[in-house]
């Protein structure tokens, strides 16, 4: 069956450091991968989008890459501050074409904690 | 703009009212989703209109019945729920250029 899982469901890291967050999944041939924040209680905000045929995406501090072949994503975060402290999703879609396309399946999530 | 707004912010029903959450978008996305988000959870897919055309369903109960008016526009219309069914409905819409999904803030709903 498909699985898509974030290894930690919590991160703890200092002010300052690169903070390493990691996305496996099994079953899927995705077209893409999103990585998205969500603060409490708010809807998820896009951060990043990186296609089967892309290796890595940067955005200012933020940095994700895509191994199709180990079927992994690292999301990385540099210079991180308190205010990166959210829960960050991986969210992979169906697959190109059919009706799966662009239908979204999040991973569980990782807390990440930036302390000052 | 990426903005996706929702209304209500919050909503408090009982099992036997009829209720409607609202999404609004105005990029020209013409994908729009609705979510399910239970606490410490991640977002459940229930329902995707493509081109105002129910396109996916994900086996949601009946009491839970989507309707695209127009490509801005998207509600769910509530009825007869269950008090499991509190939780944070998710609207989102996708650009069809990008494929990103862009949510709304939510609408909080709790089942008395």
């Amino acid at each position: 069956s498909q699985k898509i899982e974030q290894n930690s469901e919590a991160l703890n890291i200092q002010e300052g450091k690169t903070a390493t967050l990691t996305c496996n999944y099994t079953n899927y041939s995705p077209a893409y991968l999103q990585w998205y924040r969500q603060d409490p209680g708010r809807g998820p905000v896009f951060l990043l989008l990186i296609r089967e045929n892309e290796k890595e995406k940067r955005k200012e501090r933020l940095k994700v890459t895509f191994d199709t072949t180990l079927k992994q994503s690292l999301f990385h975060i540099t210079a991180s501050q308190p205010a990166d402290s959210a829960t960050y999703l991986c969210a992979l879609d169906g697959g190109a074409g059919g009706t799966s396309y662009g239908k979204l399946t999040f991973g569980q999530g990782t807390i990440l904690t930036v302390h000052p | 703009d990426t903005e996706v707004t929702q209304t209500p912010k919050h909503l408090v029903m009982g099992m036997t009212n009829k209720k409607s959450l609202k999404c609004e978008q105005h990029m020209g996305h013409r994908a729009m989703y609705w979510y399910k988000q239970k606490a410490k959870k991640p977002p459940e897919l229930m329902f995707v209109y493509s081109y105002e055309k129910l396109s996916i369903n994900e086996s949601v109960p009946s009491r839970f019945s989507p309707e695209c008016p127009n490509s801005s526009l998207l509600n769910l219309h509530l009825h007869a729920l269950q008090p499991e069914d509190s939780a944070l409905y998710l609207c989102a819409s996708r650009s069809s250029g990008t494929d990103t999904q862009y949510f709304g803030p939510g609408t909080r709903l709790t089942v008395l």
